[in-house]
């Protein structure tokens, strides 16, 4: 398994604004992703974020909205660009530390008001 | 049609009960098959994970994959108050190294 942590755990953010999101994983891994947790909804993939490449985004996200950065094989950054409260949600990142599976981090509860 | 459909319930069970939880799916390219428990204002815990079909047991949880009625799913045996959670069942084609496919998850409480 691995240890992933996320920052910051909760945001409450004005419209119109922008936040970053962090997430460090304990071990280098090939795949870490972002996924969001709507109320109600399944958990949707955003990204996969490629290390020293662009992410790729599932149908339904761009990379305007959702920038996303990987400068390494254990640190990535998920940016919510011009948040409306539509954008209201948990944000969660995952890694790929095996090639069974994806271990989640605790996640970041955003508000946008 | 949902790739992965899953009972979003809530369950409520007295504690020592046995528990089922099922998820469908409609991809008949999935071959991963994971569990996971989150607990309130946490993030998703992986549960248990199979390859393909057939049973795998760990503990009092028993994971099941049907291939041919595309159907999982996970047993709780002596539920316990702290079992009480949100699973989510979620799959792929090709492990963790892809987007994975999740139900919409199973709100359960055991009741002491």
């Amino acid at each position: 398994s691995a240890v992933i942590s996320q920052k910051p755990s909760r945001d409450i953010c004005q419209r119109g604004t922008s936040l970053t999101i962090q997430c460090q994983v304990d071990s280098q891994v090939t795949m870490m992703f972002w996924y969001r947790q709507q109320p109600g909804q399944s958990l949707t993939l955003i990204a996969t974020a490629n290390q020293g490449s662009e992410a790729t985004y599932e149908s339904g996200f761009v990379i305007d909205k959702f920038p996303i950065s990987r400068p390494n094989l254990t640190f990535s950054t998920l940016t919510v660009s011009n948040m409306s409260p539509e954008d209201s949600s948990i944000y969660l990142c995952s890694a790929a530390v095996s090639t069974d599976t994806q271990y989640f981090g605790p996640g970041t509860r955003l508000t946008v008001l | 049609q949902k790739e992965v459909e899953q009972d979003p319930g809530p369950l409520s069970v007295p504690e020592g009960a046995i528990v089922s939880l099922n998820c469908t799916y409609s991809n008949s390219a999935f071959q991963y098959f994971m569990w996971y428990r989150q607990y309130s204002r946490k993030g998703p815990e992986l549960l248990m994970y199979t390859y393909s079909s057939g049973n795998k047991e760990d503990g009092r949880f028993t994971a099941q994959v049907d291939k041919s009625s595309k159907y999982i799913s996970l047993f709780i045996r002596d539920s316990q108050p702290s079992d009480s959670a949100t699973y989510l069942c979620a799959m792929s084609a090709e492990g963790g190294s892809e987007k994975l496919v999740f139900g919409k998850g199973m709100k359960l409480t055991v009741n002491p």
